[in-house]
């Protein structure tokens, strides 16, 4: 079954630059790749989306290979307030013409002082 | 600009009661999801609606759960009748077309509780 896959969980410390990735074998051909904060009683918040290489924004970087079969997402030189569960979101392809939008297992960052 | 608006925030029923669910997206949004989080896990895409049509409602347990967006605005969702694994947070996204995994905007959610 097409899924997608995280790391449980992350320690940094502040000011280190933390990399998660996300595995997702059978994405589909032309969806973006979002990746998404979220802290608690709160919904998601966008971090930053890419198709495939890499793209850069004020808060993230992404780096997505030619195969597209995995993303990771940067953070450079984190803060306590990053601290947060971290997901991707992917369209997976299950086969025929049918795309379903699947969010990562999500990533626990905890960073100290 | 005002964000996605959701109600309640909080409710406790009972099993076999029925709840009701609200949303409001951004203005000028076309798409809205209803997702399902249960705690300790990513959101689960329950439906997506484009306007007023359904794009994909394949996780949606039809037997109890309903959506509807009639005006291709506001959106309810409703559980009826309630199970104690339905106890989840309830979260409504919207994006401005829906098409290849475009940015979503969550709201707050609406937490449940079935007891």
């Amino acid at each position: 079954l097409a899924k997608t896959t995280q790391p449980i969980s992350m320690d940094s410390y502040e000011g280190q630059e933390v990399n998660i990735t996300c595995s997702h074998n059978n994405i589909a051909t032309n969806d973006y790749i979002t990746w998404y904060q979220q802290f608690p009683s709160q919904g998601p918040r966008f971090i930053i989306q890419g198709y495939k290489t890499k793209v850069t924004n004020e808060v993230a970087s992404l780096f997505i290979p030619a195969d597209r079969k995995s993303s990771t997402l940067s953070l450079p030189r984190v803060s306590l307030s990053d601290t947060a569960v971290y997901y991707c979101l992917v369209a997976l392809n299950y086969g025929g013409a049918t795309n379903k939008l699947i969010f990562g297992t999500g990533t626990l960052l905890a960073v100290q002082p | 600009e005002a964000g996605v608006a959701q109600s309640p925030r909080y409710k406790i029923i009972e099993k076999r009661q029925s709840v009701a669910f609200w949303c409001n997206p951004i203005s000028g949004h076309a798409t809205l999801y209803w997702y399902q989080q249960i705690l300790g896990q990513g959101p689960k895409l329950l439906i997506q609606f484009q306007n007023n049509g359904v794009v994909d409602d394949s996780q949606l347990p039809k037997d109890r759960f309903s959506a509807e967006r009639l005006k291709g605005v506001d959106s309810t969702l409703k559980i009826q009748p309630a199970k104690l694994e339905d106890s989840a947070v309830y979260l409504c996204a919207s994006s401005f077309g829906g098409v290849g995994g475009e940015t979503q905007y969550f709201g707050p959610g609406t937490r449940l509780l079935v007891l």
